[in-house]
């Protein structure tokens, strides 16, 4: 089972509003990734967890705060957004984060659509 | 840092015949490369992935090349279905533990 579930599907917020994406893996994954894709792009990376402890962010605005309560979830906290931060918010899990010249499958979750008014 | 080009943007095939997509890499030191399909609506779906001590790796109707020294790696989808209608991605490791994407290519199957 290769099962990353992200919720809500779809969001809809308003530029003072405070709302969380939630991702979810159940395949003892030790990295978890968020990403941003604005239409027609590729996935951009944002975050990278790796037993639970933040090792990468892409220099992300603080509008956007990560959070890894445990191995198997991973949060999105969205606070004062903008319309630009209007995309699809993809979550990702690894069996562990890319180091040195192992790399590891990352599996994608369905995503989030993100509409900021 | 990595830099992954891909290529066509778009790419029409009549059903049954075969497609493929090329990408390029900048980083000698990228040793894994991963292919994505995503349908509209969803998220990424690891599809085939190679890593660079093998130079060909096949899974039913797609493959994946990878030529090092030129840098090249490239998907092979034969008998195209209209399920194979999508976005695909390639990809590579890159020296900061990073993966880093084609801009994809839209693949149109024509019935």
């Amino acid at each position: 089972d290769t099962e990353v579930t992200q919720t809500p599907k779809h969001l809809v917020m308003g530029m003072t509003n405070k709302k969380s994406l939630k991702c979810e893996q159940h395949m003892g994954h030790r990295a978890m990734y968020w990403y941003k894709q604005k239409a027609k792009k590729p996935p951009e990376l944002m975050f990278v967890y790796s037993y639970e402890k933040l090792s990468i962010n892409e220099s992300v605005p603080s509008r956007f705060s990560p959070e890894c309560p445990n191995s198997s979830l991973l949060n999105l906290h969205l606070h004062a957004l903008q319309p630009e931060d209007s995309a699809l918010y993809l979550c990702a899990s690894s069996w562990m984060r890319t180091s040195g010249q192992t790399s590891y499958e990352q599996y994608f979750g369905p995503g989030t659509r993100l509409t900021v008014t | 840092g990595e830099n992954v080009e891909q290529h066509p943007s778009t790419l029409s095939v009549q059903e049954g015949d075969s497609a493929v997509i090329k990408c390029t890499y900048s980083d000698s030191a990228s040793n894994y490369f991963p292919w994505y399909k995503q349908e509209l609506g969803k998220g990424p779906q690891l599809i085939i992935d190679i890593r660079s001590n093998v130079g060909e790796k096949k899974d039913q109707r797609i493959a994946v090349t990878l030529n090092k020294t030129a840098k090249h790696f490239s998907l092979h989808i034969t008998e195209t279905q209209p399920e194979d209608s999508a976005v695909y991605f390639c990809a590579a490791s890159s020296r900061d533990d990073k993966i880093i994407f084609g801009k994809g290519t839209r693949l149109h199957i024509l019935p």
